[in-house]
């Protein structure tokens, strides 16, 4: 069984940092691309960034280019997102997302883990 | 960026009718389109890819259609579990974007 498991939310003031963790298991992971999501209270779904199995390849939303870094442990199964200069905008429920296939072309996402909760303020 | 433009944002619908929601890109995405549905406190779920491809497991109540910049995701008898939040999303290339999402609630 497919399981996501987010770690790392709370509360940080702005300009401050922090580190979001998704432990994966149920499936190979360093032969999936992975992603972050993101929603901010009763808004919609924010995609922020992604990463390839291998971690060679990363992406990201514009409105985190610069602060935000995404990495991979595939020895620990293992998804983070480095989160630095942390504004009261980047407040949301934090989701780490499995692409639907392994070819890397098709970034949709079949399983996605409970998320946790960013809240910035001071 | 593509932009998604998904309409209604909300509508109110009984037990047994259609449902039609739009999502129009704004340039050409070929077939590279996706439908979730999120529930409150819920993650989303997938429902159809590749614009009209049903994920599995989904009912086939739900379908899609459309290419290039207009697609359609229609429930063709809502449930009552099928009271939730859909967004559309494009994956013809980075930054992914979604829709902002269409609130389907009981009328």
């Amino acid at each position: 069984e497919v399981q996501l498991v987010e770690s790392g939310g709370g509360l940080v003031q702005p300009g401050g940092s922090l580190r979001l963790s998704c432990a994966a298991s149920g499936f190979t992971f360093s032969s999936y691309a992975m992603s972050w999501v993101r929603q901010a209270p009763g808004k919609g779904l924010e995609w922020v960034s992604a990463i390839s199995g291998s971690g060679g390849s990363t992406y990201y939303a514009d409105s985190v280019k610069g602060r935000f870094t995404i990495s991979r442990d595939n020895s620990k199964n293992t998804l983070y997102l480095q989160m630095n200069s942390l504004r009261a905008e980047d407040t949301a429920v934090y989701y780490c997302a499995k692409d639907y296939d392994s070819s890397g072309y098709q970034p949709i996402f079949d399983y996605w883990g409970q998320g946790t909760l960013v809240t910035v303020s001071s | 960026a593509i932009q998604l433009t998904q309409s209604p944002s909300s509508l109110s619908a009984s037990v047994g009718d259609r449902v039609t929601i739009t999502c129009r890109a704004s340039q050409g995405i070929s077939s590279a389109l996706a439908w979730y549905q999120q529930k409150p406190g819920k993650a989303p779920k997938l429902l159809i890819y590749d614009a009209s491809s049903l994920e599995s497991g989904v009912p086939s109540r739900f379908s899609g259609s459309g290419s290039g910049t207009d697609f359609t995701l229609t429930i063709s008898s809502l449930q009552p579990e099928d009271f939730a939040t859909y967004y559309c999303q494009q994956f013809n290339n980075y930054p992914l974007t979604f829709g902002g999402g269409t609130k389907v609630e009981i009328k």
